[in-house]
């Protein structure tokens, strides 16, 4: 069945550094791919996506790439800050939408 | 619009009862999805409906589980008999039914069976 494989698990970074997370798909057929991100004890929120027929896409310190020959995206964060301190979820969409596992994102003062 | 809305917020019930989870899409939406989350397996999706069908619910964990969407504006989810695994917070989103539709959540509810 469909997949989506999301690395790393855990990831902790200075303030002010970057930080990159990393997903692969396994259907060919997606064409959407949103990231969310969820705070402690809340809903998961939208924060960027990107369609199949764009590779990348900026807003402001984050940016996200996507490789469909590769079945490779991911997601960079800039200049990090403490309140960039969340779980990340990377999605594959074709009408349903399939999650990955998530990336607790620590960001060191 | 309030979002998407989900009922209860919390609930705790004991092994083998009958257990209802409510969801009220956002209007205008005609996707509706159910997702289970633990910190063991992330966020999974059960089940997702297209104009109140059913698509796929190959996530659904096994007869224990079913959900219905009877109109546009709601949808159940029910666990019978309920399990301590069950335990977890179960999410509902809703999204335009078109390609590349950015779904937005609900704000859980946080199940556990004791």
């Amino acid at each position: 069945g469909e997949n989506v494989e999301q690395h790393p698990s855990t990831l902790s970074v200075q303030e002010g550094d970057s930080a990159v997370i990393k997903c692969t798909y396994s259907d060919s057929a997606s064409n959407y791919f949103p990231w969310y991100k969820q705070e402690l004890g809340k809903r998961p929120q939208l924060i960027i996506d990107i369609r199949s027929n764009v590779g990348e896409k900026k807003d402001q310190r984050i940016a996200v790439t996507l490789n469909k020959t590769a079945k490779h995206f991911s997601l960079h964060i800039t200049e990090t800050q403490p309140e960039d301190s969340a779980v990340y979820f990377c999605a594959a969409s074709m009408g349903k939408i399939i999650f990955g596992k998530g990336t607790r994102l620590h960001i060191l003062p | 619009d309030a979002g998407v809305i989900q009922s209860p917020r919390h609930e705790v019930t004991e092994m083998g009862q009958e257990v209802t989870l409510r969801c009220k899409p956002i209007s205008g939406h005609n996707s509706l999805f159910w997702y289970r989350q633990t910190m063991m397996r992330g966020l999974e999706l059960l089940i997702y409906f297209n104009n109140n069908v059913p698509i796929d619910d190959s996530g659904m964990p096994e007869d224990r589980f079913s959900a219905k969407m009877p109109n546009a504006s709601f949808s159940t989810l029910k666990i019978q008999p309920s399990e301590p695994r069950d335990s977890a917070v179960y999410f509902c989103a809703s999204s335009l039914a078109r390609a590349r539709a950015e779904a937005f959540f609900g704000q859980g509810t946080r199940l556990t069976v004791v």
